[in-house]
């Protein structure tokens, strides 16, 4: 069975202090891994999709790398409009179609 | 923009009052889904559509249905929501089905039952 677990469940940051949300993935066969933003009460906001090991993709102050086991996705010098739910999902090779399997969040707070 | 729209946003509903959540994509993507988010929890996907077919997820309870008239359009039926059915409706959309396809979220309907 595909797991995804996200750590820590929550993370508060002073604003310019930098930090990485873990992502550990356990699939049959890696098909993509994708990162998104969820706001309170919003839906969840694409941010990244990782296909192979190595693989890196940056935008603005985050950057998301790749392992055959895990993902990071490291926050630069945050400002308080990065807090928000951040969401690791991944679809496996051996799943039907475009399934995604979603981690719990790791919810981020940045205070000013 | 291209876009996955909702309506409504928030929505109250009586227990066992039928109840329909709307979405509407202007990305002319190929396939819709439908997922249920309840607080801080991980979205569960219910069903999807690949163009005109339905496909169900197993463990979809049956009070919950879905239609897709067109392209642009799907929409949530739940047949008499009960209190553990309150929680965040998501519409998604991606253009295909068999590679990896990036899903987009439409903002979600809060569904509140009393």
């Amino acid at each position: 069975e595909d797991q995804v677990t996200q750590s820590p469940e929550a993370l508060r940051l002073q604003e310019g202090e930098s930090s990485s949300l873990n992502c550990s993935y356990t699939v049959s066969g890696l098909r993509g891994l994708f990162w998104y933003r969820q706001d309170p009460g919003k839906g969840p906001e694409f941010l990244f999709t990782l296909y192979s090991a190595g693989e890196e993709k940056e935008k603005e102050r985050l950057k998301a790398t790749l392992t055959k086991k895990e993902s990071f996705l490291h926050i630069t010098a945050p400002k308080p409009e990065d807090s928000a739910t951040y969401l690791c999902a991944v679809q496996a090779a051996e799943t039907s179609g475009s399934r995604l399997t979603f981690g719990e969040g790791t919810q981020l707070t940045v205070n000013p | 923009d291209a876009m996955v729209i909702q309506n409504p946003r928030y929505q109250v509903t009586q227990f066992g009052k039928p109840v329909t959540l709307s979405c509407s994509q202007t990305l002319n993507h190929n396939v819709m889904y439908w997922y249920q988010q309840k607080s801080s929890q991980a979205p569960k996907l219910l069903f999807h559509y690949y163009d005109k077919d339905f496909n169900n997820e197993a463990d979809t309870p049956d009070n919950f249905q879905s239609r897709r008239p067109n392209t642009s359009f799907c929409f949530l039926d739940i047949r008499s929501p009960g209190l553990g059915d309150a929680a965040m409706y998501l519409c998604a959309t991606s253009r295909g089905f068999g590679g990896a396809e990036t899903q987009y979220f439409g903002p979600g309907t809060r569904l509140l039952v009393l």
